[in-house]
């Protein structure tokens, strides 16, 4: 069965770097998206991506983030200026027609 | 916008009882209900989905969700809990247009021998 791929598994990176998490959805897939999840909270969602631009966004989703669909397979997240605050397990999901499948997860730890 | 409550935050059951966990959901349309598993350190893995139809929907691991409209609630139960059954459980409600889902905040399963 096709999966959401997720790289790096674990992302270190200094506050105030810019860090970039990357997804590679389900290749039928046209519906992309970023959750977070905070270690030990619930699963937030950031930012949803349809037709080459965002359709919507959350409050968590600051000018600090980015996406980007920089080819046919790769989606990215980007953060610049990273803070310890955003320390968190990022999750990407695709879907064709609900439901999501989700990929892993990279582990972003601010330092 | 959908928002979703779980109740209980942590939930403890011997193996080989029964479980049921609950969610609420607010949607002002049909909504689109989800129930996930995390395991530790893992993603989330689709356990079943509600869109539309029977209200009562099979999903993986022998789990089942009945979906009340008139409770706006969508709770997962399992008639007999195995030891692997023990992670933490998301239940997700979405729109029709494959925009965002929105969690509960999760219930975590804990099971005794």
């Amino acid at each position: 069965e096709p999966e959401v791929t997720q790289t790096p598994s674990h992302q270190v990176t200094q506050m105030g770097q810019e860090v970039i998490l990357r997804c590679v959805p389900i290749s039928n897939h046209l519906y992309f998206y970023w959750y977070r999840q905070i270690l030990g909270q619930k699963v937030e969602f950031l930012v949803s991506f349809y037709n080459n631009e965002i359709s919507e966004k959350s409050e968590i989703f600051d000018d600090r983030f980015s996406v980007e669909r920089p080819d046919g397979s790769n989606f990215t997240l980007k953060i610049r200026s990273t803070k310890l605050e955003d320390s968190a397990m990022y999750f990407c999901a695709s879907t064709y027609n609900q439901p999501q499948h989700f990929g892993d997860g990279t582990r972003l730890s601010i330092l | 916008a959908q928002s979703v409550t779980q109740p209980d935050i942590h939930i403890t059951v011997s193996e080989g009882a029964s479980l049921e966990l609950r969610c609420n959901y607010s949607y002002g349309a049909t909504p689109y209900l989800f129930w996930y598993v995390q395991s530790p350190g893992q993603g989330l893995q689709l356990l079943l989905k509600y869109f539309s139809g029977d209200t009562l929907v099979q999903g993986i691991k022998g789990f089942e969700a009945e979906f009340k409209r008139s409770q706006s609630s969508f709770n997962l139960r399992k008639p007999s809990v195995h030891w692997s059954d023990a992670a933490e459980y998301f239940c997700a409600v979405g729109a029709d247009n494959n925009n965002d889902m929105r969690f509960g905040a999760g219930t975590r399963l804990t099971v005794k021998p």
